[in-house]
């Protein structure tokens, strides 16, 4: 069974960058897509982006202009950095495991935006 | 970008009813790529259809996915105290970016 665990941290102050890792376990990360999404408290679901094993990338454009993927296949960990955030990024993230629907999520983890 | 609303916002039923949720999207969705997922509190969202009509891994056949173009429909045949949570429709036929409706909350009446 496939695993997915985010980590980074849980305070970021505006305007700095925001970075998560996310660790899969149970399976490797190739030849996966594999997304992050986050949820505002209280609010819906937004995809933020995926990103391929290869290390090919596609973003919302709504954000592209501040979102960075990486992956690291020996590590079988991917990685999000979003830049010059502010308290509307405010949210839980999410990784998962997909490039259209995503069928493995990771538990989430929440990044407040605040100084 | 293609929108999705979903309805109702929110569906009051009792546990062994019918649950019947709709999701329209703007647009024609390419190749009925359409997914829905139950998300319950405090826990990320679960797959439960995808290609419009395909059940994930695991997922009981009392849910079932319909719909084609820009309407689709997700079916709880008859529920069970576990399904009462928030469903989300997504489209990734038109894809970036993979949009998802605002949700339908299932709650117990």
């Amino acid at each position: 069974q496939v695993q997915l665990q985010e980590s980074g941290p849980g305070l970021v102050k505006p305007s700095e960058t925001l970075s998560l890792t996310c660790t899969v376990s149970g399976g490797s990360i190739s030849p996966h897509y594999w997304s992050w999404i986050r949820q505002p408290p209280g609010k819906g679901l937004e995809w933020i982006g995926y990103i391929y094993y290869s290390g090919s990338a596609n973003y919302n454009s709504s954000l592209k202009s501040r979102v960075t993927m990486s992956v690291d296949t020996s590590k079988n960990q991917f990685s999000l950095n979003l830049n010059s955030v502010t308290a509307a990024d405010t949210a839980v993230y999410y990784c998962a495991r997909g490039g259209w629907y995503e069928d493995f999520w990771g538990q989430g983890t929440l990044v407040t935006v605040s100084s | 970008e293609i929108v999705l609303t979903q309805s109702p916002g929110t569906l009051s039923l009792s546990p062994g009813e019918r649950a019947t949720l709709s999701c329209r999207a703007s647009q024609s969705v390419s190749s009925n790529f359409l997914a829905w997922y139950q998300q319950k509190p405090g826990q990320a969202p679960r797959l439960l259809i995808y290609d419009a009509s395909s059940r994930a891994t695991g997922i009981p056949d009392r849910f079932s996915g319909t719909g084609s173009g820009t309407d689709f429909t997700l079916t709880i045949s008859s529920l069970e105290p576990e399904d009462f949570a928030v469903y989300y429709c997504q489209q990734y036929g038109s894809s970036p970016p993979n949009v998802f409706g605002q949700g339908t909350k299932l709650e117990i009446k």
